[in-house]
Order: C-alpha cells, then sequence, then structure tokens
C-alpha cells in the first residue's frame, strides 16, 4: 500500500503560517484521494482536508475552512497543507492518509508517522 | 452531521478474553460506512474494519465487526498481548467524516 511520509511541522507563533507536506512512494499516487487528519496531544483523531486523485475537488472540516488549503501535485508524488492564521487549537500531531480510491471517500486504508505541529508564542 | 460516541471509554482485560466495544451515531450510517482503527502508543492509526463488518488487507480473523443503522460493535475474540491500543470509529462516504472519541483496550 505504499509509504507516506510526512514534513514541515514545527513550532509557529498565533497567526503565523506553516506548509506540511507528505512524500508518497511505492503506490502510483495520482490515482488516490488523499486526506489530512490531526491528533492534539492526549486527544483523538480529528479529519481535517481531504483532495480528490485529480486535485480538482476539495473538503474542508468546518474548524479549518477559510484557513487551510489542501494541494497535491502529482508529478512530485506530494500532498501539501497550507496552513494560515494559525491558532492556538491547532497543535497536534499531522498525519496524512491515503483514500482507498481516486474519488475522497474517506476510507484511510494507510497512513503515515505524522508531523507536530505548535501554535505557541 | 454524524456524531459517534464510544463506550466504554476504557475497558480493562486479561490477554486471552474477549473485548467487546460499541460505537454508537447519532444518526443513521447509510450502507454502513463505518470503519474501524487500531493506533498504538507513537504509532498511527491503522485500519482494521470497513463496511462496518469487513476486514482490512492482513487483519487477523480475531477482529470482528458488526452492526447496522446507528450501533456497531467491533470484537476482539482472544485479546493477544499486540491488541492493548486505542479503538477509533469512524463514518465515510461524505463530508465531513468524523471520529469517535475512542475506546482504550488496557491491560487488566
Amino acid at each position: 500500500e505504499g509509504q507516506l511520509f510526512e514534513s514541515g511541522g514545527g513550532l509557529v507563533q498565533p497567526g503565523g503560517s506553516l506548509r506540511l507536506s507528505c512524500a508518497a512512494s511505492g503506490f502510483t499516487f495520482s490515482s488516490y484521494a488523499m486526506s489530512w487528519v490531526r491528533q492534539a496531544p492526549g486527544k483523538g483523531l480529528e479529519w481535517v482536508s481531504a483532495i480528490d486523485g485529480n486535485g480538482g475537488i476539495t473538503y474542508y472540516a468546518d474548524s479549518v475552512k477559510g484557513r487551510f488549503t489542501i494541494s497535491r501535485d502529482n508529478s512530485k508524488n506530494t500532498l501539501y497543507l497550507q496552513m494560515n492564521s494559525l491558532r492556538a487549537e491547532d497543535t497536534a500531531l499531522y498525519f496524512c492518509a491515503k483514500d482507498r480510491s481516486l474519488l475522497w471517500f474517506g476510507q484511510l486504508i494507510s497512513w503515515g508517522q505524522g508531523t507536530l505541529v505548535t501554535v505557541s508564542s | 452531521e454524524i456524531v459517534l460516541t464510544q463506550s466504554p471509554a476504557t475497558l480493562s482485560l486479561s490477554p486471552g478474553e474477549r473485548a467487546t466495544l460499541s460505537c454508537r451515531a447519532s444518526q443513521t450510517v447509510k450502507t454502513n460506512y463505518l470503519a474501524w482503527y487500531q493506533q498504538k502508543p507513537g504509532q498511527a492509526p491503522r485500519l482494521l474494519i470497513y463496511g462496518a463488518s469487513i476486514r482490512a488487507t492482513g487483519i487477523p480473523d480475531r477482529f470482528s465487526g458488526s452492526g447496522s443503522g446507528t450501533d456497531f460493535t467491533l470484537t476482539i475474540s482472544r485479546l493477544e498481548p499486540e491488541d492493548f491500543a486505542v479503538y477509533y470509529c469512524q463514518k465515510y462516504g461524505g463530508s465531513p467524516i468524523p471520529f469517535g472519541p475512542g475506546t482504550k483496550v488496557d491491560i487488566k
């Protein structure tokens, strides 16, 4: 089912921006929708955003709509999450996850190990 | 928007025992688009069950899912040491895709 490797996390001040990347290997990246899911420290899972395999259709949780932008570069086998206007409550481990098909379905069949985003002054 | 609740929050059992985890939805989950994930400390979640009862690739048959409508169950027939983890249910098939709060299965 391939491998996913997230990067780009770090410490950022409230109101700041950060761009996460997820490098995919071992499968035909353009054939699968992808999602970002986050997990605040000690808490449960929260779906954040998703994009279909072609990159033409995107989806967002209400909590990030208007602040986060998901995109992908199928020529580079890479998924992105541009995060703007960051808040303390965005602090979490961010996972990228592969969907079951080209069209987004939300059935997350494989996951990366995550990248930690900390929003603090 | 569907909200998922899971019970119990924590289940304390011994290896070899049977574990029964519950997931309840606030509305009918259409077409049984209900999945279960396992997460061990420091690891990413892993898909166990989809379609309420279909085991994902490579998942041992001691894991089984059942239910429909608003009530779903994950059963681990005989707990192995590696099964002690947190289990999340999730509704999929359309935005948003909520997760339940999780059930922690720990060693008694």
